[in-house]
């Protein structure tokens, strides 16, 4: 079985743009999260999508946003790009109450 | 406000010594938590898990215990390996009345396997 996949695996944007990230969950699964990764700041939750509806929201300002399609696949964008932007951003499947992560999208805004 | 914490940025510990990593958290109301293992470059790998009325649990050289009257859990790697090296977080679930879960995540401790 493929796991999660995210793509692109790293991105550069300028502040001010706005960036879209892809998510493919293991084949079955219909939760989606999505989490941001910073250095001191750990794994932070930034929301879940099931069956194309979003059931959680963590504390991030509205630029952050999210999707997920028929397909259980997700996306996640993020506009008016800032500096502080600038993470490892995670999307994990789950089934059965565990989390299986995806390599990750290293964005980096400059 | 950080509801689970994970004091300790890093740890070194030699080749077969037992590992000890700790995590504090602040609600009550998690109903489990998980050990979650990252390498760089890749996405955190599941571990062990523990329900919130258990204290135990062990699985092959992975021991989490859970002490809910000082809101602590630790994980213990013993004998610790050279391939344990990683960052470790702790993660506490919360399930709401609709069935959705929730984790929250620590914000990780490194642990460096000195051969």
């Amino acid at each position: 079985k493929a796991g999660v996949t995210q793509t692109p695996r790293y991105l550069i944007k300028t502040r001010g743009q706005q960036v879209t990230l892809s998510c493919s969950p293991i084949s079955g699964h219909r939760s989606v999260s999505w989490y941001q990764q910073t250095p001191g700041q750990g794994l932070q939750f930034l929301f879940e999508y099931f069956s194309e509806t979003q059931r959680n929201k963590g504390n991030f300002p509205g630029r952050f946003s999210g999707r997920q399609f028929s397909n259980s696949r997700s996306e996640m964008n993020v506009s008016t790009l800032e500096l502080g932007d600038s993470a490892l951003y995670l999307c994990a499947s789950s089934l059965d109450s565990r989390a299986f992560f995806g390599q990750g999208t290293r964005l980096t805004v400059v | 406000d950080q509801q689970v914490k994970q004091n300790s940025p890093s740890l070194s510990v030699q080749e077969g010594r037992i590992s000890i990593l700790n995590c504090d958290y602040t609600n009550s109301m998690f109903d489990y938590f998980l050990w979650y293992k990252k390498y760089p470059a890749e996405g955190p790998t599941f571990l062990i898990s523990i329900s919130s009325i258990k204290d135990k649990n062990e699985d092959g050289r992975f021991t989490v215990f859970l002490n809910k009257s000082a809101k602590h859990l630790s994980l213990h790697i013993v004998p610790s390996q050279p391939g344990d090296s990683a960052v470790y977080f702790c993660a506490a679930v919360l399930k709401s009345n609709f069935g959705n879960e929730k984790l929250t995540f620590g914000t990780g401790t490194r642990l460096t396997i000195i051969p």
